[in-house]
């Protein structure tokens, strides 16, 4: 079974810096998708970003980047010039590449921006 | 409706009473996702639905748990025998497929607080 760890349960930065969050996984599957979701207080999860595992270039949206290490199975995500919006719980999650997959989530990061 | 409806958004019930959750998917979604949250904790898969069958029970934490989806469309979870340790945020997610690379999109969850 895969499994999803986030070292980091909480975390702050000021606004216009730049912050990395951490995440971890375990798989024996060579194929596999990641993503990073963010929960607000609203509790609605929205997808912030999403790497295939077989592409070797980081995915990047906008301020949202990732540093994905296949090898060390290593999957951050690095918020430059974060802002109050940017306030929320983070979740690193896991997919399978078959189909009918579900998404396998790390305990989250709560993420602080202060002025 | 623009996105996954879900109510009741917030549920408090006395321990051995029956609950039902329901979820409305964006229309013409054919995969559907219930997960659980609970404090403190990342999401953890429940079931998922393609169509109105339910290749993936594989969560369910107990036979108390069940669910159903009707017409391709709204699900509904059932928790009968309420327990304390069934407290949690559920939410419900939907996809155009169930491919990995389809997004789910979440619905705002339901709260439920067992007393």
């Amino acid at each position: 079974a895969q499994t999803v760890t986030q070292s980091q349960p909480e975390m702050s930065v000021q606004e216009a810096e730049t912050v990395t969050l951490s995440c971890t996984y375990d798989t024996s599957e060579s194929d596999y998708y990641l993503f990073w979701y963010k929960q607000p207080p609203s509790r609605q999860m929205i997808l912030v970003i999403r790497q295939e595992a077989y592409k070797q270039q980081n995915a990047t949206e906008n301020r949202f980047s990732v540093n994905f290490q296949k090898a060390a199975k290593s999957f951050s995500l690095k918020i430059s010039d974060s802002q109050l919006g940017d306030a929320a719980m983070y979740f690193c999650a896991y997919r399978s590449a078959g189909t009918a997959s579900k998404l396998t989530f790390g305990t989250g990061t709560r993420l602080q921006v202060t002025l | 409706g623009a996105g996954v409806s879900q109510s009741p958004s917030n549920k408090v019930t006395e321990k051995g009473k029956d609950v039902e959750l329901r979820c409305d998917p964006i229309s013409g979604h054919t995969a559907l996702y219930w997960y659980r949250q609970s404090l403190g904790q990342g999401l953890e898969f429940l079931i998922y639905f393609q169509g109105n069958s339910a290749p993936d029970k594989s969560g369910l934490p107990s036979d108390r748990f069940s669910a159903e989806r009707t017409g391709g469309s709204v699900s509904t979870l059932t928790i009968q025998r309420t327990q304390q340790e069934d407290s949690a945020v559920y939410l419900c997610a939907s996809s155009l497929g169930a491919l990995p690379h389809n997004e789910q999109f979440f619905g705002p969850g339901t709260r439920l607080t067992v007393l």
